[in-house]
């Protein structure tokens, strides 16, 4: 059965840092690229970032960029994202997400398997 | 960045009822487009993917059509357990980027 576990989630006051962590066990991590998509309080869904199977090959949304840092590590079997700078606008639900292709910055790049999402408040 | 848009925002219907969602996408897309139901405090779920193919799992009485910008998911006869939101998302180029949703409630 595949699945997507996040953790790392918490209250952190505007400027801090957090790191989110994503365990996947079912499939082979490293046959597929991952995203973190997220959802603010009653709000859509926002695509956030996403990372190639081999980590090579990283992708941001511009209200990240240079703020949040996405990795991997395969034997591990666990992706992560790095938020630094954190805005009270970065306040939300963290889903990890797998896509069908080891490489997925266009095509076929559905969000195929969901974590249950990992809560981030931003708040002094 | 690829702007979506879906139509209505929400509605309400009836079990056994015929329903349709729009999805619209600022430039083409390809058959990119796709699907994914939402129930409260809970992960999305991916319904339908390139436009058109199911998802393994989902029900048959789920379908989707379109290319270019327009795109439909209609639920053939709505269940009970339907009721939930809908969101469409393109995945023809990053950011990779979702409509607004469109909220499927009990008349």
């Amino acid at each position: 059965e595949v699945q997507l576990m996040e953790s790392g989630g918490g209250l952190v006051q505007p400027g801090g840092s957090l790191r989110l962590s994503c365990a996947v066990s079912g499939f082979t991590l490293v046959s597929h690229a991952m995203s973190w998509v997220r959802q603010g309080p009653g709000k859509g869904l926002e695509w956030v970032s996403a990372i190639s199977a081999g980590g090579g090959s990283t992708y941001y949304a511009d209200a990240v960029k240079g703020r949040f840092t996405i990795s991997r590590d395969n034997s591990k079997d666990t992706i992560y994202l790095q938020m630094n700078s954190l805005r009270l606008e970065d306040t939300a639900v963290y889903y990890c997400a797998r896509q069908p292709k080891a490489y997925c910055s266009a095509g076929s790049c559905q969000f195929d398997s969901w974590g249950q999402g990992t809560l981030v408040t931003v708040s002094s | 960045d690829i702007q979506m848009t879906q139509s209505p925002s929400s509605l309400s219907a009836s079990v056994g009822d015929r329903v349709t969602i729009t999805c619209r996408a600022g430039q083409s897309i390809s058959k990119y487009l796709n699907w994914y139901q939402q129930k409260p405090g809970k992960a999305p779920k991916l319904l339908i993917y390139d436009a058109s193919s199911l998802q393994g799992g989902v029900p048959s009485r789920f379908s989707g059509s379109g290319s270019g910008t327009d795109f439909t998911l209609t639920i053939s006869s709505l269940h009970p357990e339907d009721f939930a939101a809908y969101y469409c998302q393109q995945s023809y180029i990053t950011p990779f980027t979702f409509g607004p949703g469109t909220k499927v409630d009990i008349k």
